[in-house]
């Protein structure tokens, strides 16, 4: 079946060390976004890419890294100049840029100690 | 910047009543509109959208959404509600530009829970 794989669902970290969430998509999209979300505060946009080996900043890119080398995989690195990374952080793809029509994955559940 | 605003940040109804969650946003230009839906600990599904043409959607799950440009809105409704219906909705727009297409980047709203009483 089509879809998007993220892993790991549940991740614990100690302050400081940086983590990297996976994410692959075999729905042949062309574009891939990563949301975070935390409660009460929406989906919000920390990196996308609307191609393979070309991404931009969202609204919140700060502390975060990612990398585009296939068309199938997104990695999120959270580096520890994040402040606050403990969240759920979800990945998206839609087949190209400006249809809005997005397809997530699971989750991943980030908890920083 | 766009923005969307979700009215009530909690909704309850009973098995059976009519639910209506509100979707306002604010751009003078009508940007295509989505609802998604989120099951605890899940990713979101997309419930319906609007582009173009007719402005009262139908999607999945008997939900639809009725696009009023006149009011910045787009309110979803569904007349009969299901203990399964119990999740956090939430309404997502594209920026436009003036000839209508899009510039991609969806703008969420805080989402809506919804909780149904048996």
């Amino acid at each position: 079946d089509g879809g998007i794989t993220q892993s790991p669902k549940y991740l614990f970290r100690k302050e400081g060390q940086n983590v990297t969430l996976s994410c692959e998509q075999n729905l042949n999209h062309d574009a891939m976004y990563w949301y975070r979300q935390d409660p009460g505060q929406g989906l919000r946009l920390i990196y996308y890419s609307q191609i393979v080996n070309d991404f931009q900043k969202g609204d919140i890119a700060e502390g975060y890294s990612v990398s585009r080398e296939k068309k199938e995989s997104f990695p999120l690195t959270v580096t520890s100049a994040q402040k606050n990374p403990t969240a759920f952080y979800l990945c998206a793809s839609s087949q190209s840029f400006n249809t809005g029509e997005l397809f997530f994955g699971e989750g991943s559940r980030l908890t920083v100690l | 910047a766009q923005s969307v605003t979700q009215l009530g940040s909690h909704v309850s109804v009973s098995e059976g009543a009519l639910v209506l969650l509100r979707c306002n946003y604010s751009s003078s230009v009508p940007p295509y509109l989505f609802w998604y839906v989120q099951y605890p600990n899940q990713g979101l599904q997309l419930l319906l959208k609007y582009t173009t043409g007719a402005t009262l959607v139908k999607g999945i799950n008997g939900f639809e959404a009725e696009f009023k440009k006149s009011e910045t809105s787009f309110h979803l409704t569904k007349p009969s509600a299901h203990m399964s219906d119990a999740a956090e909705y939430f309404c997502a727009v594209t920026d436009n530009n003036a000839g209508g297409t899009s510039y991609g980047k969806l703008t969420f709203g805080q989402g809506t829970i919804l909780t149904v009483h048996p």
